[in-house]
């Protein structure tokens, strides 16, 4: 049981847009920055998004993060096929004195 | 470049110890913390630990299913990263992957850890 709350799955049709929810608590979500992780098929995490909503050099804009409270979402518009895989939203938690992730939301492009 | 590397990964078996590196470059890894996180095979991301940096007295934290086993230690003459493990048991067979903690610098590409006998 993941201490970050995200749907296990989201599908959509290419060129279509998808969000991902990330739902926490006070003591991360809450009080900390965000970010959000992308994992292809066989590859190490790709950083997508930081501290709420910052893009890498190099992430197309297509991909936004956003916070409101307790919660985190990440949005991909102009969805396409390479986009296919886990996403993971990650954050530190005051109380556990640990980072935490959520348990990933595997996107598919139908 | 920023690029971390990691490394030292294979099998050992239960009750073992095994020592991972991350090296870095293209940063100045003095001023970072630094993350080790693992991924077990088919499962999602974890957690392993953290150091802090020199302005921070290289504190460490840990996780609970690590504490009193994994030591994270870091060299910042050598840009580098450490994780010790003792007392492996099989479920810490993983990727171990070490990263900037909550920056937007890439991860590495991970060392896979095997603990069976």
């Amino acid at each position: 049981q993941s201490v970050l709350t995200q749907p296990p799955s989201v599908s959509a049709a290419p060129g279509q847009k998808v969000t991902i929810s990330c739902s926490g608590s006070s003591s991360n979500i809450g009080n900390n920055y965000v970010s959000w992780y992308q994992q292809l098929a066989g590859t190490a995490p790709k950083v997508l998004i930081y501290d709420n909503n910052k893009r890498p050099s190099g992430i197309p804009d297509r991909f936004s993060g956003s916070k409101s409270g307790t919660s985190a979402t990440l949005g991909i518009t102009g969805l396409q096929t390479g986009d296919e895989a886990d996403y993971y939203c990650g954050t530190w938690d005051d109380s556990l004195s640990a980072e935490v992730f959520g348990g990933g939301t595997e996107l598919t492009v139908l | 470049e920023v690029q971390l590397v990691e490394s030292g990964g294979g099998l050992v078996q239960p009750g073992g110890s095994l020592r991972l590196s991350c090296a870095a470059s293209g940063f100045t890894f003095s001023d970072h913390y630094m993350d080790w996180v693992r991924q077990a095979p088919g499962k999602g991301l974890e957690w392993v630990g953290r150091t802090r940096n020199k302005a921070n007295r290289y504190t460490t934290e840990y996780a609970a299913s690590v504490k009193g086993r994994f030591t994270i230690a870091r060299d910042d003459s050598k840009n580098s990263l450490y994780l010790q493990m003792n007392s492996l048991k099989t479920e810490d067979t993983a990727v171990y992957y070490c990263c900037s903690s909550g920056s937007y610098f890439p991860w590495g590409q991970g060392t896979l850890v095997t603990v069976s006998s």
